[in-house]
């Protein structure tokens, strides 16, 4: 593995289905975020971890859930699927969250998500 | 909240001539980032500006950060059809700790070869 790895790239899924999205990344960057991009929205931050064990909501966090149990994996869960969260899914990480560091995101390539 | 906006949201150019996009914050910035996105990609980071006033040059790219820190720009100098994307700048919500990233809503840059 190198750098972040998203699955599934794409999927498809009934309203009121639960899905996780899967993240892990070989960095051992401690802050870890899921953002959801739509046409014309730009990047919306949903959960972030800035460490192992701790998790704080971002911008758009309803419908969503995440755990963070170790500092690879960073799972995304919807609990019961509704059509707007159709939309593509980034996770990404950085080396830290704090303001005094230099601190670069690293994007994962994505998955692709439709909830009809 | 806090926001960041970037103007334009599309921008069509033709190959050779000069493209730049504006992103403003409604609150102070202690830094700005800059990503790239090709088209059916993901964002990859292009730069980091933290000083006031601050220029930064990658080749073609110019980056600079508003005097007063709630501003700053890309410009691209003779654009090239690898340029095409969509550019995003983000800044971190709040000035101290833990801080998070609010995107702009990006300008998407095609070019007519």
């Amino acid at each position: 593995i190198a750098g972040i790895t998203q699955a599934p790239t794409s999927q498809i899924l009934a309203a009121g289905r639960r899905m996780t999205l899967r993240c892990t990344q070989d960095m051992r960057h401690n802050a870890m975020y899921w953002y959801r991009q739509d046409l014309g929205l730009g990047l919306r931050l949903i959960h972030y971890s800035n460490t192992a064990g701790t998790t704080g909501k971002g911008e758009v966090p309803d419908g969503y859930s995440v755990s963070r149990a170790n500092t690879d994996d960073f799972p995304l869960t919807l609990a019961s699927a509704v059509p707007s969260q159709t939309s593509v899914y980034f996770c990404a990480s950085s080396d830290s969250m704090w303001t005094s560091s230099y601190n670069e995101q690293f994007f994962g390539p994505g998955t692709r998500l439709t909830v009809l | 909240g806090q926001q960041v906006m970037q103007i334009p949201q599309y921008q069509h150019v033709q190959e050779g001539e000069d493209f730049t996009t504006y992103c403003n914050s409604s609150t102070t910035l202690s830094n700005i980032q800059w990503y790239k996105q090709r088209p059916g990609g993901h964002p990859v980071f292009l730069i980091q500006l933290v000083k006031s006033g601050e220029v930064k040059k990658q080749k073609r790219l110019t980056f600079q950060f508003g005097e007063a820190k709630k501003n700053s720009s890309l410009h691209i100098t003779a654009t090239q059809t690898t340029d095409v994307g969509t550019y995003f700048c983000a800044g971190p919500l709040g000035i101290q700790g833990a801080q998070k990233l609010v995107f702009g809503q990006g300008t998407r840059l095609t070019i007519n070869p």
